[in-house]
């Protein structure tokens, strides 16, 4: 089955800083990556995905990057804000109907102001 | 957009209860659903995937009779546990799968069960 590694399982960094969140994936058929935000006490909420026939998506501050080959994606967040504090999990799956999403560990991200 | 709603947000209940949990797609029609167990910051644990009109799938070390799923409709699904004990308590999230929107899987809110 797929395994999906996330690192680091927390980050922080200041407020307008950059921060960066990188998982690992088994499966060479996986190919849907999916990011979730979950804020305390609330369900995962997605933010951003990629599917393997890119290579990278951007949407305003957030962006993922794809290496099928490596089998690696990361989610950047630049000019982070205090708001964008909250866990982070990544996940892949192969994208059919009814297929598992396998998750990473999940990152803890601290912005400070 | 795709909404999924789950009831009660929180629950409190004493042991040897039973406690059901309803997860539903408000705006949009979900043939496939996924219940999933959240520890204190840990990641998801697949608990068990639920369609429409059959039975559900319980992942490995889940048990079916503990765990009850029933998906009678296309927007509801419900997940009772039975015979509830402390060591069930946790946070239990659903999600629904969007076709229209390529399988991406939308997440409700979540419900934190506590049994006393």
């Amino acid at each position: 089955g797929e395994n999906v590694e996330q690192h680091p399982s927390t980050l922080s960094v200041q407020e307008g800083d950059s921060a960066v969140i990188k998982c690992t994936y088994s499966d060479s058929a996986s190919n849907y990556f999916p990011w979730y935000k979950q804020e305390l006490g609330k369900g995962p909420q997605l933010i951003i995905d990629i599917r393997s026939n890119v290579g990278e998506k951007k949407d305003q501050r957030i962006a993922v990057t794809l290496n099928k080959t490596a089998k690696h994606f990361s989610l950047h967040i630049t000019e982070t804000q205090p708001e964008d504090s909250a866990v982070y999990f990544c996940a892949a799956r192969r994208n059919n109907a009814g297929n598992m999403l396998t998750f990473g560990g999940g990152t803890r991200l601290m912005v400070k102001p | 957009g795709a909404v999924v709603s789950q009831h009660p947000s929180r629950v409190i209940c004493k042991s040897g209860t039973s406690v059901k949990i309803e997860c539903r797609s408000l705006d949009f029609q979900a043939t496939t659903m996924f219940w999933y167990r959240q520890f204190p910051k840990k990641s998801l644990m697949l608990m068990a995937t639920s369609n429409e009109g059959s039975k559900a799938t319980y992942e490995q070390g889940v048990e079916k009779d503990k765990f009850l799923i029933n998906h009678a409709s296309l927007t509801l699904s419900t997940l009772t546990v039975t015979s509830a004990h402390p060591e069930d308590s946790s946070f239990y999230i659903c999600s629904a799968e969007v076709q229209k929107f390529y399988n991406e899987q939308f997440f409700g809110p979540g419900t934190r069960l506590t049994v006393l």
